[in-house]
């Protein structure tokens, strides 16, 4: 049973297009939820911790939430230089589970 | 150096080869990791090892043996690998903490063909 899932799978949005990724978990007792942006052939670039239902981080374009099921990634007035897959990964005891990640590609 | 380093970038080898990937971490973590990423695929984690000490090995096979000479290298020694092996391999570090929340900073990956 797949612990993480993200959607979609992939988003194609003009520049300025704001939009919003997914991501679910099951996980009975979060210790953090992890955003992180990995460019292709690259490793993942670490964004945001988050830690309790209710709490919001933000940087430059990117605005992550979270609720006890789920958390967004809000991209606002997104640039070409935003395109990247976007992994989501929930810590339940000291391991990291990902999801398969959201592809987001800004066209100019 | 700062981060998380791992060479090579790239390595190409036959199924009778012996090879090693090295991973290298500048954060004065006492964890390291390696992970397995194949294309559209959830991170797959292999190996943890918490204070120099295997402390998970996710099922993996015996064809990749994992060597954590101190804290700051982890090594990932590779023999007789299939096709399937192929993958970009990622080492991560963090300072894990009892009871804490686990920051991964991962390096840059190494993509491994099997031909």
């Amino acid at each position: 049973e797949d612990q993480v899932t993200q959607s979609p799978e992939a988003l194609r949005l003009q520049e300025g297009e704001s939009s919003s990724l997914n991501c679910s978990y099951t996980v009975s007792g979060l210790r953090g939820l992890f955003w992180y942006r990995q460019d292709p052939g690259k490793g993942p670039e670490f964004l945001f911790t988050l830690y309790s239902a209710g709490e919001e981080k933000e940087k430059e374009r990117l605005k992550a939430t979270l609720t006890k099921k789920e958390s967004f990634l809000h991209i606002t007035a997104p640039k070409p230089e935003d395109s990247a897959t976007y992994l989501c990964a929930v810590q339940e005891s000291y391991k990291l589970s990902f999801g398969a990640g959201t592809t987001v590609t800004v066209r100019a | 150096e700062t981060g998380v380093t791992q060479t090579p970038r790239h390595l190409v080898m036959g199924m009778t080869n012996k090879k090693s990937l090295k991973c290298e971490q500048h954060l004065g973590h006492n964890a390291m990791y390696w992970y397995k990423q194949s294309a559209k695929k959830p991170l797959e984690l292999m190996f943890v090892y918490n204070f120099k000490e295997q402390t998970e090995n996710n099922s993996v096979p015996s064809r990749f043996s994992p060597e954590c000479p101190n804290s700051s290298h982890l090594f990932l020694h590779l023999h007789t690998l299939q096709p399937e092996d192929s993958a970009l391999y990622l080492c991560a570090s963090s300072q894990l903490l009892k009871g804490g929340t686990d920051t991964q900073y991962f390096g840059p990956g190494t993509r491994l063909t099997v031909l």
